[in-house]
């Protein structure tokens, strides 16, 4: 089955500054990669997702990039600020099914 | 519009009970997860139901554990003879129906605190 590593477990950034998040999945045929943010006590919410016919993926100061050849794919917060603190889990969708793998998770903390 | 909704939010109960949790999906999305994360953990695969096929029920830990889906909308998810390790908080996502290219993000509920004493 499906295997996704998720780097780093931890991750504290100044505000202001980028947090970059890999996570890496071993099943060539997966081909749908979301990103979700939870908060204390909230469940995970989808902040952004990729396809694999997709190299990278903007949404304001979020983005997520993908490279299927290295089975690995990025999450990347410019401009952090407090309020992104937060758990952030990838995830891997393998093709024909919807049995989703996610990743460890990483606590992102933006110190003021 | 209603996200998916999940009762009771906190569950306090003795070792030994069964307890019920229940999830109620975001309307016309055909599929249903239930996954446990314990504290600072990630998310635990337990039970899965698309459509009107037989669910996925490859996670559940033990024969303790069983889902419910009636009428393809409401899951109930029962723990029979609790555990002080099945003390967690379980998660329910909803999904429209997806594969192949097609794939479609899960939508979480903000899940059950369960505490087993």
């Amino acid at each position: 089955g499906e295997n996704v590593e998720q780097h780093p477990s931890t991750l504290s950034v100044q505000e202001g500054d980028s947090a970059v998040i890999k996570c890496t999945y071993s099943d060539s045929a997966s081909n749908y990669f979301p990103w979700y943010k939870q908060e204390l006590g909230k469940g995970p919410q989808l902040i952004i997702d990729i396809r694999s016919n997709v190299g990278e993926k903007k949404d304001q100061r979020i983005a997520v990039t993908l490279n299927k050849t290295a089975k690995h794919f990025s999450l990347h917060i410019t401009e952090t600020q407090p309020e992104d603190s937060a758990v952030y889990f990838c995830a891997a969708y393998p093709g024909g099914y919807q049995k989703v793998t996610f990743g460890t998770g990483t606590k992102l903390q933006v110190i003021p | 519009g209603a996200g998916v909704s999940q009762s009771p939010s906190n569950k306090v109960t003795e070792k030994g009970k069964d307890v019920e949790l229940r999830c109620d999906p975001i309307s016309g999305h055909t599929a249903l997860y239930w996954y446990r994360q314990s504290l600072g953990q990630g998310l635990e695969f337990l039970i899965y139901f698309q459509g009107n096929s037989a669910p996925d029920k490859s996670g559940l830990p033990s024969d303790r554990f069983s889902a419910e889906r009636t009428g393809g909308s409401v899951s109930t998810l029962t723990i029979q003879r609790t555990q002080q390790e099945d003390s967690a908080v379980y998660l329910c996502a909803s999904s429209l129906a997806g594969g192949g290219s097609h794939n479609q993000p899960q939508h979480f509920g903000d899940g059950t605190r369960l505490s087993i004493l």
